[in-house]
């Protein structure tokens, strides 16, 4: 149990374009799921909190105009990076959380970002 | 503020024991999370530590000091397939966010 999926795991898109990530908790109902970045040979850095039905809370430097987030179910959470730049190009990864298991975070498998 | 310190690189020979220090300054701390990356995936779930002392999962040990800030993730019997990054990870808040260290890249040799 407590599988998250993301899709795509791979996206490479052209400097100006917006790229949609999904990402789905496909056996349970998520409380709340995170979104991270991972550039190479760093860590996960929060980007934002979503909350099914609610307005994410992004994390200081995160423009929320950029990295929009729509979390529209306790199942679906959305990332849609408007506007892409080669500075976007990064592994982001997502979590799905329930309260029900010691608020253990599951992640998804990452999507790897190429912007040209 | 989080804070979240561990070693950057570590090196090991196959069948040894090695221990990964992680030293954290979380506000709201609720608890402590290990976790195992390997390139290009997503991490997975090593341990997680909410009260003090040791908690054994088969070759994966985790300690945790609250009133010291310290825990560490400890690996016996090395295997090759064990060089990866492991994570620490402090929980805080309502919402239980995570803070992720750096990161220790552990490589075993044979």
């Amino acid at each position: 149990g407590a599988v998250v999926s993301q899709h795509p795991s791979r996206v490479i898109c052209k400097s100006g374009t917006s790229v949609k990530i999904e990402c789905r908790s496909l056996d349970f109902q998520a409380t709340t799921m995170f979104w991270y970045r991972q550039f190479p040979k760093q860590s996960l850095m929060l980007m934002a909190t979503s909350n099914e039905g609610s307005k994410a809370t992004y994390e200081q430097g995160v423009e929320k105009d950029k990295f929009l987030i729509n979390h529209a179910s306790l199942t679906l959470s959305t990332l849609t990076v408007a506007s892409a730049h080669p500075e976007d190009s990064s592994f982001y990864i997502c979590s799905a959380q329930t309260i029900h298991q010691d608020y253990e975070q599951y992640f998804g498998p990452g999507t790897r970002l190429t912007v040209t | 503020g989080q804070n979240i310190d561990q070693p950057t690189e570590m090196t090991a020979t196959e069948g040894a024991i090695v221990q990964i220090n992680c030293t954290y300054q979380t506000s709201g701390f609720n608890g402590l999370f290990w976790y195992q990356q390997h390139a290009g995936e997503a991490p997975t779930f090593l341990s997680y530590n909410v009260l003090d002392g040791l908690e054994e999962k088969g070759r994966f040990s985790s300690f945790l000091s609250r009133s010291k800030g310290y825990s560490y993730l400890l690996l016996k019997e090395l295997q090759m397939k064990d060089s990866a990054s492991y994570l620490c990870a402090g929980s805080s808040g309502s919402a239980r966010q995570l803070t992720f260290g750096s990161g220790t890249q552990l490589t075993v040799l044979p």
